[in-house]
């Protein structure tokens, strides 16, 4: 059971806009910034948004990250058939003093 | 270039014992704060532990503390998990991250699959 509730689940047509959500508790999200990340099968995970909302350099613009109290969102716009991988959200928790994540959320373009 | 290249997996019994390392190398390693996160087969990421930059803090998360060590070598740019007593359910591929400033575990390593079974 991961500290972060993610669907584990989602799906888009191309070009389409989709979200994933991401809920926790005021001892993480409440408190820290939120990053999200994007794996690729039998790869490491990559950094896809920083502190809530930041995209690192190389990252198109289609990702954007928000986050409103406890939750926080990763919405891709102009959906296409390579985002079809695993998403993930993370932060730093003060009560367990360490990084929590989601469960995870697979993408599929329909 | 950031680059975190993990070593020392492999298969070992349950009860064993294993070494990993982190090579790092493209920034200044004395200067960040690193971490081992792991991924079970199918399973989803788990933070494992932390060290300060210097070494002198360490944090492990409940399900391996008093078995796992992390440590660090700055002279030799290299991050360190000892892991003793391993359980079935320490199967995973084991990832180090850095910690940037401002910016969460913003480089990872390629991984390194460690198996625990008899």
């Amino acid at each position: 059971q991961s500290v972060l509730t993610q669907p584990p689940s989602a799906s888009g047509t191309p070009g389409q806009r989709v979200t994933i959500s991401c809920s926790g508790s005021s001892s993480n999200i409440g408190s820290n910034a939120v990053n999200w990340y994007q794996q690729l099968p039998g790869t490491a995970p990559k950094l896809l948004i920083y502190s809530n909302n930041q995209r690192p350099s190389g990252v198109p613009d289609r990702f954007s990250g928000s986050k409103s109290g406890t939750s926080a969102s990763l919405a891709i716009s102009g959906l296409q058939s390579e985002d079809e991988v695993d998403y993930y959200c993370a932060t730093w928790d003060d009560s367990l003093n360490g990084w929590v994540f989601g469960g995870g959320t697979k993408l599929t373009v329909l | 270039e950031v680059q975190l290249v993990e070593s020392g997996g492999g298969l070992v019994q349950p009860g064993g014992s294993l070494r990993l390392s982190c090579a790092a190398s493209g920034f200044t390693f004395s200067s960040y704060w690193m971490h081992w996160v792991r991924q079970a087969p199918g399973k989803g990421l788990v933070w494992v532990s932390r060290v300060k930059d210097d070494g002198s803090d360490t944090k492990y998360a409940d399900s391996v503390k008093g078995r796992f060590t992390i440590s660090r070598d700055n002279a030799k740019n290299t991050l360190y998990l000892q892991m003793n007593s391993l359980r079935a359910e320490d199967t995973a591929v084991y990832y180090c991250a850095r910690a940037g400033v401002g910016s969460g575990l913003d480089s990872w390593g390629q991984g390194t699959l460690v198996t625990v079974s008899s």
